[in-house]
């Protein structure tokens, strides 16, 4: 079936202006997970939905970054007020729940704050 | 919160000679370790896993292996081909009440030299 997928896969967008990033998970699948990948660096965690239940959401990096998802579908990883620091590839990961522990990672999509 | 260190950041081995990426952890709740593999341009995908009650695991080319004692896991590549040469990242997961939580490594940039 259809794997997790992302989009825009590439953002161009001018310092101060807002962007949304939009990743649809598996079907089914009742976690999601947000990361952010800087140049040459790890997965930084961002914001993890499981479920309907209050999101984690202690890898937010500053009050800018906020993400929704309704119900187990469509999540949107929302950046106001861009900064240069905030250019990277933002990846989309989904989880299906027990006894798989396997994420299913999104392609990314790879913001450039200019 | 769980901390997962990896090691060497970089790695270059010559065509049909063994790698070893070595990461340690923390927090000993955790029970999955996990390892991925990115390629240029996409998303990390998973390769082999293993489980806190088994000290290793082996998969045709590649193997990991788990001292939970000394909270450390690695994960070994032997006869190494072109197509290895790719990101690879360790991870601990933890769980609890449904919920499952990844920290990753920061990574090792594998090289395979022809």
């Amino acid at each position: 079936g259809a794997g997790v997928s992302q989009s825009p896969s590439n953002k161009v967008t001018e310092k101060g202006k807002d962007v949304e990033l939009r990743c649809d998970p598996i079907s089914g699948h009742t976690a999601l997970y947000w990361y952010r990948q800087r140049l040459g660096q790890g997965l930084e965690f961002l914001i993890y939905f499981q479920g309907n239940s209050a999101p984690d959401k202690s890898g937010l990096p500053s009050d800018r970054f906020s993400a929704e998802r309704t119900g187990e579908s469509v999540s949107t990883l929302t950046i106001q007020r861009t900064q240069q620091e905030d250019s990277a590839v933002y990846l989309c990961a989904s989880w299906g729940g027990y006894p798989s522990h396997e994420q299913y990672f999104g392609p990314g999509t790879r913001l450039t704050v200019t | 919160g769980e901390n997962v260190e990896q090691h060497p950041s970089t790695l270059s081995v010559q065509e049909g000679d063994s790698a070893v990426i070595k990461c340690t952890y923390s927090d000993s709740a955790s029970n999955y370790f996990p390892w991925y593999k990115q390629e240029l341009g996409k998303g990390p995908q998973l390769i082999i896993d293993i489980r806190s009650n088994v000290g290793e695991k082996k998969d045709q080319r590649i193997a990991v292996t788990l001292n939970k004692t000394a909270k450390h896991f690695s994960l070994h590549i032997t006869e190494t081909q072109p197509e290895d040469s790719a990101v690879y990242f360790c991870a601990a997961n933890s769980h609890s009440g449904g919920y499952q939580k990844v920290t990753f490594g920061t990574g090792t940039k594998l090289q395979v030299i022809p």
